[in-house]
């Protein structure tokens, strides 16, 4: 099975930040990558699709890169909405598998 | 727009067999894939598996021979059988609609599979 590495596994920052979260798959995954949001006691939201593409209603501060092992969640300018946990997953060769998730909390 | 919502007990005995199932609501359940998926208290996102509206299945390696998923069309429902169950299986348990999108890079059509609506999820406790 695909071994998706997410990190950092947490971070603090402070609103108006940049931040990166990365996540690398344990062998090539083309662009079959989504990011999502799941903030406490709430079902996680699609942000990123396919490493890059932007899911509709998301605020364009988010972004997806990469392509194959590695990728990325940018937001550019975090708000004060964005403190929550973000989790990597890929969905190649019909099997899904998340990331461990990353942690952004207020420093 | 589609809307999803888990229901089945929120207690099951050890040993016993977790029954969940999903209602779609404001679509139809034909033409995509319905999966389940779980979180433990405190913990991450686990991925059980997913059903194509015509029956065909994928698990989570780690769970198959424990999981059973199916579809009711006429009903606009899917469900979620666990045997077995242990304390290990106390989570949140969510259901969610995996679409597909196509994207020209380069030329060339790919298809690209997420799940884009999720139910609020429901917490299941294995306890005796």
């Amino acid at each position: 099975a695909i071994q998706m590495t997410q990190s950092p596994s947490s971070l603090s920052a402070s609103v108006g930040d940049r931040v990166t979260i990365t996540c690398r798959a344990s062998q090539g995954i083309r662009n079959d990558l989504g990011w999502y949001q799941q903030k406490p006691g709430k079902a996680p939201k699609l942000l990123i699709y396919a490493a890059s593409s932007l899911q509709s209603g998301v605020p364009s501060r988010f972004s997806g890169s990469g392509s194959g092992t590695d990728f990325t969640l940018t937001i550019s300018s975090l708000q004060p909405e964005d403190f929550a946990t973000y989790y990597c997953l890929q969905d190649y060769n019909y099997l899904v598998t998340f990331g461990q998730g990353t942690k952004v909390e207020i420093k | 727009q589609v809307q999803l919502q888990e229901s089945g007990p929120g207690l099951v005995k050890p040993s016993e067999t977790l029954s969940l199932t999903c209602t779609v609501s404001g679509g139809s359940i034909s033409s995509y894939y319905w999966s389940w998926i779980r979180q433990p208290p405190g913990k991450g996102l686990e991925w059980i598996g997913y059903i194509y509206y015509s029956g065909s299945t994928n698990y989570n390696p780690s769970l198959k021979s424990r999981v059973t998923i199916s579809v009711d069309t006429s009903k606009n429902q899917f469900s979620l059988k666990l045997s077995s169950v242990t304390a290990a299986d106390t989570a949140v348990y969510y259901c969610a609609r995996r679409i597909s999108s196509g994207l020209l890079q380069g030329g060339h059509w790919y298809y690209y599979y997420y799940m884009d609506v999720w139910g609020k999820g429901t917490t299941v406790t294995v306890s005796s």
